[in-house]
C-alpha cells in the first residue's frame, strides 16, 4: 500500500535555528515525493519535489529536502528558520494505484511554530 | 493570475440541504481534484478528473457527486448534506500529461452542516 507518515504533529524551533520536518513513505516501486505548505486560511502551496536524481532537492523559500532510500524518508529542512515559516507542512507521495495519474496521497501534516 | 478559484468561501447548511461547490482554473490544466481537509487527517481525495469528460472516485466519495463541466470547471455537489460533511473543501488542478507536475490549490470552501 502507498502511504506517507508525518510522525510529529508539531515542531517548535527558535528563529535562526535549523529546522527539520520529518516524513517517511511506503511505496511499491520508485517514489515520487512532494512537500507542500499551508498558511492559515489558504490552500496548499507547492514547495519542492523528488522524482529522480540528486538526493538533496532544493525548493522555494530556502527549503530543501533529503531523500533517503534506505530509510524511506524525505525530511524537509531549512538551515535558518524564520517566524514567517510558521505554517502547516504536508508531505505527499504520488498514488500510482489505478494507473498513470497525478493523484497524491498526503500525510496528516506537521505544524511548524517558529518562536522569535 | 487567478490560478484556482473556489466559490463560495464559506457556507452554512442545514442537514438534508443540497449544495454545489464551484471550482475553476485558468491554467489550461487537464486534471482537477476535490479534497476535504479535516483536523488530524490531512487531505483526503473525494473525486478527481484526469481529463475533460472523465471523473473517478477517490478515497472518500460517498455522499458526493462531481461534474467536469468543461476543461476549466469542476464542481462538487452534496445532494443531502450531513454533519459528517462539515469540513474544508479544496479544489486543485495539475497539468496532467506530465505526471510529476505539482498540483495547484484554491483557497478552500469552509462548509458547516448543522
Amino acid at each position: 500500500a502507498q502511504s506517507v507518515a508525518q510522525p510529529e504533529d508539531q515542531v517548535n524551533v527558535a528563529e535562526g535555528n535549523p529546522l527539520t520536518v520529518k516524513c517517511t513513505y511506503s511505496v511499491s516501486g520508485n517514489p515520487y515525493l512532494f512537500w507542500y505548505v499551508q498558511y492559515p486560511n489558504r490552500g496548499l502551496q507547492f514547495l519542492l519535489k523528488y522524482i529522480t536524481g540528486d538526493n538533496l532537492v532544493k525548493g522555494s523559500y530556502g527549503f530543501e529536502a533529503e531523500f533517503n532510500k534506505s530509510q524511506t524518508s524525505f525530511h524537509l529542512k531549512k538551515p535558518s528558520a524564520l517566524v514567517s515559516d510558521s505554517a502547516l507542512y504536508f508531505c505527499a507521495v504520488r498514488d500510482i494505484r489505478g494507473g498513470a495519474t497525478n493523484k497524491l496521497i498526503f500525510g496528516t501534516g506537521t505544524l511548524l511554530a517558529v518562536q522569535p | 493570475n487567478a490560478g484556482v478559484t473556489q466559490t463560495p468561501k464559506f457556507q452554512v447548511l442545514k442537514t438534508g440541504q443540497s449544495m454545489t461547490l464551484q471550482c475553476a482554473q485558468d491554467m489550461n490544466h487537464n486534471s482537477m481534484y476535490w479534497y476535504r481537509q479535516d483536523p488530524g487527517m490531512g487531505l483526503r481525495l473525494i473525486y478527481y478528473s484526469a481529463s475533460e469528460g472523465t471523473t473517478d472516485k477517490g478515497e472518500v466519495p460517498n455522499g458526493y457527486n462531481v461534474s467536469r463541466l468543461n476543461k476549466r470547471e469542476f464542481s462538487l455537489r452534496l445532494e443531502s448534506a450531513a454533519p459528517s460533511q462539515t469540513s474544508v473543501y479544496f479544489c486543485a488542478s495539475s497539468e496532467g500529461q506530465d505526471l510529476n507536475q505539482p498540483q495547484h490549490f484554491g483557497d478552500g470552501t469552509r462548509l458547516s452542516i448543522l
